[in-house]
């Protein structure tokens, strides 16, 4: 099973250029959730989708937008990269809606770099 | 606002010590405390508490909560090389559908 997966694995952002994220799972989870990973941060919570239509902000939700078409896919958008957007972006999904309800399963990271 | 503090932030023993990480939170209607553990990439699943008192293990690590003073702990005896790592834990509410993580303990194990 591929489980999460992200793409692309680095990237390089000129600032106010745009780009996304792509985030697939293969496991059938209803939740989905985007993370970014700073140092002395943790992760923190972008935006996250209890199933295909919905979604809801997290903790940090400027600058990034989501849509959750199908079960399988939830892609980041940044519309206009900001150095500060430069982090490790990590997406997970589960099986429960709730996230706090079971384990987590993260996909690889993205590091993304904003010039 | 709900908050997640873990201690030590940073840890450096040698092979064969016993450590113990702490995580304290605070979380509106709380539901479940988990731990996590991140290597070099992903964060992949160890443990999630909901009840106090009951132990859970995985072979050399363990791990508890206490509800009534808002903290769990992981334990890891025997320490090995292969233990390095980041450990997270992360809060559950049922009032959302947020986790909010702690910074993590950088563990370092040296032969």
């Amino acid at each position: 099973n591929a489980g999460v997966t992200q793409t692309p694995k680095f990237q390089v952002l000129k600032t106010g250029q745009s780009m996304t994220l792509q985030c697939a799972q293969d496991m059938n989870h209803e939740y989905m959730s985007w993370y970014r990973q700073d140092p002395g941060m943790g992760l923190r919570l972008i935006h996250y989708s209890v199933g295909a239509g919905i979604t809801d902000q997290g903790e940090v939700p400027n600058g990034y937008n989501v849509s959750r078409s199908t079960t399988e896919d939830f892609p980041l958008r940044l519309l206009s990269a900001a150095p500060s957007q430069t982090s490790v972006y990590f997406c997970a999904s589960s099986y429960s809606r709730f996230s706090s309800a079971g384990e987590l399963f993260f996909g690889e990271g993205s590091r993304l770099t904003v010039l | 606002e709900d908050k997640v503090v873990q201690s030590p932030l940073s840890l450096v023993v040698h092979e064969g010590d016993t450590v113990t990480l702490n995580c304290s939170y605070e979380v509106t209607n709380f539901r479940s405390l988990l731990w996590y553990k991140q290597e070099k990439k992903a964060p992949t699943f160890l443990f999630m508490l909901t009840s106090s008192g009951i132990e859970k293990k995985s072979g050399r690590l363990s791990s508890i909560l206490d509800k009534k003073e808002l903290f769990s702990i992981l334990n890891i005896t025997a320490t090995q090389t292969g233990d390095s790592a980041i450990y997270l834990c992360a809060g559950g509410s049922y009032n959302t559908d947020k986790l909010i993580f702690g910074t993590g303990t950088r563990l370092q194990v040296f032969p």
